[in-house]
């Protein structure tokens, strides 16, 4: 099956800088994407990566190691409108069909004046 | 406005009833997706659709029915509602499942059952 893990809760104050990490198990991987969700909203897309390395979008960017299975999304400058949940997802074919994405718990990310 | 959007917003039912909520987009996506979304369990693939007449099942199925006879809608029924189905649902599209396409969510249906 697939796993993903990561934080239930990360707490920050403005201006800081937080760094949420998704460790992932799956077959048939593709891709980690990260989706950011304020108060039960629509979730919305932050970011991808399929291959090792940094991408780097504004405030935010997203890390992925493919051979540790693990990835994380880096917000910087933190603002009180980074209050929100965040999820990684991985895009994974683990059988016959289409590739879909499997989400993790979702971290809820506190910013605090 | 071009979008995606889905009715109602809110449901009470009862269980055993049946229910449909409904899913539609503007931007002609091929893939389209329900979740649902629970405490503690993030978001669960229902089932998605790559095209017209062309479902399969996701992650929890059991208990739900798709159909996708136009391209732009994708609607979900609970043929018999019970009380574990009681969840936030979310629809979804994308224009393709390849790399960085993101999927799209509308703002989703609180579903009470009870």
């Amino acid at each position: 099956g697939q796993s993903l893990e990561q934080p239930s809760e990360v707490t920050a104050v403005e201006g800081a800088i937080v760094q949420i990490n998704c460790t992932y198990q799956t077959s048939g991987f593709y891709g980690l994407s990260w989706y950011q969700q304020h108060d039960g909203g629509a979730p919305t897309f932050l970011s991808y990566n399929a291959l090792d390395g940094l991408e780097e979008t504004g405030r935010f960017s997203s890390f992925l190691s493919r051979s540790d299975s693990y990835g994380y999304l880096l917000l910087q400058e933190l603002q009180m409108k980074d209050s929100a949940s965040y999820f990684c997802a991985v895009r994974s074919h683990p059988n016959s069909g289409y590739s879909t994405l499997t989400f993790g718990k979702g971290t809820m990310l506190l910013v605090s004046p | 406005d071009a979008g995606i959007t889905q009715s109602p917003r809110y449901k009470i039912t009862e269980t055993g009833r049946q229910v449909t909520l409904m899913c539609h987009q503007t931007w002609s996506h091929s893939y389209m997706f329900w979740y649902r979304q629970d405490l503690g369990h993030g978001l669960r693939l229902i089932y998605y659709s790559a095209a017209a007449d062309i479902t399969d099942k996701g992650e929890v199925p059991d208990g739900y029915v798709v159909s996708r006879s136009k391209t732009e809608n994708f609607p979900l029924t609970l043929e018999s509602a019970t009380r574990s189905q009681t969840s936030v649902y979310f629809c979804a599209s994308s224009e393709s499942l390849g790399g960085n396409q993101p999927q799209h969510f509308g703002d989703g249906t609180r579903l009470s059952i009870l």
